[in-house]
């Protein structure tokens, strides 16, 4: 079945310093891929999404871009922020644009310190 | 933009009692809504898809009598956690879908999430 993987956190990193965050999936068909943000007391919020192959989705800084090859979407920013401080998922959509199942990795906790 | 609203935040609950969660589109029609899980540390599981006006369709290995979800309306739907024990304390999310038009995935938008803690 499709299933997400992403690096385990916490992450602390200082402010202005470079993020990545790794995720790779599995998945039967061709699906779109997302980054869901979610900070602290609130609900989930899609990020970024890329729904074919070199899409790269951006938003807020943060880019990520769909890699068929190696079946990765790695999220990126050059200088994150304190603001930035929330839990990060990757997700998975294997539907097509009228289903939204999503399948998300376990998440990633970031902290940025000032 | 589409806000979805859950609520309550926060349950307490004595074990063998049921709770109710409310998942609400407050500016938008929702004809699907999601429902997940969530245990510590781990990702969110799909539970199951409420249908408006029709049965929920569940993922393999939920319990449908346990987890009783209604989609009454288009802007609500229920998740009952029916006889509730200290197994499903977790963190219940709900989503629904947002059509953004044209190609390309449509979104989800999630509620804030309830935690239930079963005593």
């Amino acid at each position: 079945g499709d299933s997400v993987t992403q690096m385990e956190g916490p992450v602390t990193l200082s402010e202005e310093a470079c993020l990545t965050i790794n995720c790779t999936y599995t998945a039967t068909g061709y699906p779109s891929l997302f980054w869901y943000v979610q900070y602290p007391g609130e609900g989930l919020q899609l990020l970024l999404k890329a729904t074919k192959a070199d899409d790269k989705g951006s938003n807020k800084g943060f880019e990520a871009t769909y890699r068929k090859e190696t079946t990765s979407f790695h999220l990126e920013k050059g200088s994150v922020q304190v603001s930035d401080s929330a839990v990060y998922f990757c997700a998975l959509s294997d539907r097509n644009n009228a289903g939204n199942m999503l399948t998300f990795g376990g998440g990633t906790r970031l902290m940025v310190k000032p | 933009g589409a806000v979805v609203s859950q609520h309550p935040s926060w349950v307490i609950c004595k074990s063998g009692t049921s709770v109710k969660i409310e998942c609400r589109s407050l500016d938008f029609q929702a004809t699907t809504m999601f429902w997940y899980r969530q245990f510590p540390k781990q990702s969110l599981m799909l539970m199951a898809t409420s249908n408006e006006g029709s049965k929920a369709t569940y993922e393999q290995g939920v319990e449908k009598d346990k987890f009783l979800i209604n989609h009454a309306s288009l802007t609500l739907s229920t998740l009952t956690v029916t006889s509730a024990h200290p197994e499903d304390s977790s963190f219940y999310i709900c989503s629904a879908r947002v059509r953004t038009g044209g190609s390309g995935a449509n979104v989800l938008t999630f509620g804030a999430g309830s935690r239930l803690t079963v005593l």
